[in-house]
């Protein structure tokens, strides 16, 4: 079993629409998570990090569950410049390396 | 400017070639890392330097060897060029978790990478 698994897609959302993904981890002892996201050919960037009360960035929330370890991401009113792939990440405590998923890739239709 | 630059950008070589990717920071952090992505495998981790004198296997580290010459840099050697290191290669830098403000934890900052062909 892969450490971090994710759907890999794609997803294909008309514009405005809310698109979600899970993501599920095997670590029982991970502690920090992660959504980072990555254009087409381009370097990885962080777009939020996952609390364990859920958190808010504009049209973006995340969620940690970790009974069912999975964490999800939830996209409101979709906008075409969301197209990316976006890729869930993991750390285990006292380990400064990340593990990454594979990604999810979300294509966002006018 | 970037904050974290790699060169080179693109390269093809052959087989049995002796290659070195570079790696540049300008934002002081400690610790490096290198990455090879590869489609549906994810980003998986080579090497990682702590600090000058700390430099740590990563998952894939076979065929690879790494210099840290100074708390900028971070080079990536293939000794012997193969084709199944046909990837996208990331540089990464982050800064420890203790000591400091920070925005996000352990949050890594990429390079914009080197995308190597192994004919």
């Amino acid at each position: 079993r892969k450490e971090v698994e994710q759907d890999p897609g794609p997803f294909n959302v008309p514009e405005g629409a809310t698109v979600a993904f899970n993501c599920t981890y095997s670590n029982s002892a991970s502690q920090s998570f992660f959504w980072y996201r990555q254009d087409c050919r381009k370097e990885p960037k962080l777009l939020m990090s996952v609390y364990s009360s859920g958190n808010e960035d504009g049209r973006f929330t995340a969620q940690l569950n970790r009974a069912s370890q999975y964490i999800s991401l939830l996209i409101r009113d979709s906008k075409l410049s969301d197209s990316a792939t976006y890729l869930c990440v993991v750390n285990n405590f006292g380990n400064e390396k990340l593990t990454f998923g594979t990604g999810t890739r979300l294509t966002i239709i006018p | 400017d970037a904050d974290v630059t790699q060169t080179p950008r693109n390269r093809i070589t052959k087989t049995g070639k002796r290659i070195m990717l570079e790696c540049s920071q300008t934002k002081g952090h400690d610790r490096m890392y290198w990455y090879r992505q590869d489609p549906g495998l994810g980003l998986r981790l080579i090497y990682y330097s702590f600090d000058v004198k700390d430099i740590n296997k990563g998952e894939i580290s076979d065929g690879y060897s790494v210099s840290r010459q100074a708390q900028a840099k971070f080079s990536l050697s293939l000794e012997s060029a193969i084709p199944n290191q046909t990837a996208l290669y990331f540089c990464a830098t982050s800064i420890p978790n203790s000591g400091r403000p920070k925005p996000h934890p352990d949050t890594q900052y990429f390079g914009p990478g080197t995308r190597l062909t192994v004919l």
